[in-house]
C-alpha cells in the first residue's frame, strides 16, 4: 500500500523542546499539505509544498515552524520551541497536481507538550 | 474568514435510515467539492466529489447534490449504517489553484 505515511504516529514533548513530523507521499506525487486539527475543531491548512519549494506558509506561525520537502526524502513538519498550544493532530496530504483531484491523508501525528 | 461552513456540529440517525449532512460556502469561484470521512486516530479519508458542472453524483449508498445558486452543497447517505458514523468533512477548492478549504465537520453517529 503506498499510501501517505506519517511518523511518528504520537510525539511527546516537553515545552521549549522541538517536534520533527515527517510525511512520505503517495509515490509519484510532488504535492505536500500540511494541516493542523486542534481539539473539535476542523482541518485548518498551514503550508503547502512542491518539492524543494514552499509554495504557500501562509497558514503556518511564522515564529518556530517551518517546513521542507526536499528532492530526496520525506517532507518534514519542525515545531522548534513547543507549547502547550502546539498540541494538536498533525495531517500531512499529498495529490498529483492542482486542481480538480482528492488530496489523500496520512493517519496524522498526534503531538503532545507536557 | 470561514468560506466552507458546517452549521451542525452532530447528527444522529436511525440504521437504516437517510443521513444527510450540509455544507455552505461563500466564495462563488470554488468549482470542485469533496466530502471526507474521518474515524478516530485516522486521518480523513476521501468518500465521493462533485464538480460545478454537475448537481448530482452518486456512489453506492453515498450522493452528493450541488445547488450553486445557494452555494450550498449536502451529502446523503442511504441506507446509513453504523459502520458510517464518523466525523465527514467538506472541502472546496478552486481548480488550477492549489487551496483545499476545509469545513468544520459534522459528527455523524449513527444508531443500531
Amino acid at each position: 500500500n503506498a499510501g501517505v505515511m506519517q511518523n511518528p504516529r504520537h510525539l511527546v514533548r516537553r515545552r521549549g523542546q522541538e517536534a520533527r513530523l515527517r510525511c512520505s507521499p503517495v509515490k509519484g506525487h510532488s504535492h505536500v499539505y500540511w494541516y493542523r486539527q486542534l481539539p473539535e475543531e476542523g482541518l485548518k491548512f498551514m503550508v503547502y509544498l512542491q518539492k524543494e519549494n514552499i509554495i504557500d506558509e501562509s497558514g503556518m506561525p511564522k515564529e518556530r515552524f517551518s517546513a521542507e520537502f526536499p528532492k530526496e526524502g520525506p517532507s518534514i513538519l519542525r515545531i522548534q520551541q513547543v507549547v502547550r498550544g502546539d498540541s494538536a493532530a498533525y495531517f500531512c496530504a499529498s495529490s498529483p497536481g492542482t486542481g480538480s483531484s482528492p488530496l489523500h491523508f496520512g493517519n496524522g501525528t498526534r503531538l503532545t507538550v507536557t | 474568514d470561514q468560506q466552507v461552513k458546517q452549521n451542525s456540529p452532530s447528527l444522529s440517525v436511525q440504521e437504516g435510515r437517510i443521513s444527510i449532512l450540509n455544507c455552505d460556502y461563500t466564495n462563488s469561484m470554488f468549482d470542485y467539492f469533496l466530502w471526507y470521512k474521518k474515524y478516530p486516530a485516522e486521518g480523513p479519508t476521501f468518500l465521493i466529489s462533485i464538480s460545478s458542472i454537475k448537481d448530482k453524483n452518486e456512489d453506492g449508498r453515498f450522493t452528493v447534490f450541488l445547488n450553486k445558486s445557494a452555494k450550498h452543497l449536502s451529502l446523503h447517505i442511504v441506507p446509513s449504517q453504523p459502520g458510517d458514523s464518523a466525523v465527514y468533512f467538506c472541502a472546496a477548492i478552486r481548480s488550477g489553484t492549489y487551496k483545499y478549504i476545509f469545513g468544520t465537520g459534522t459528527r455523524l453517529k449513527v444508531l443500531a
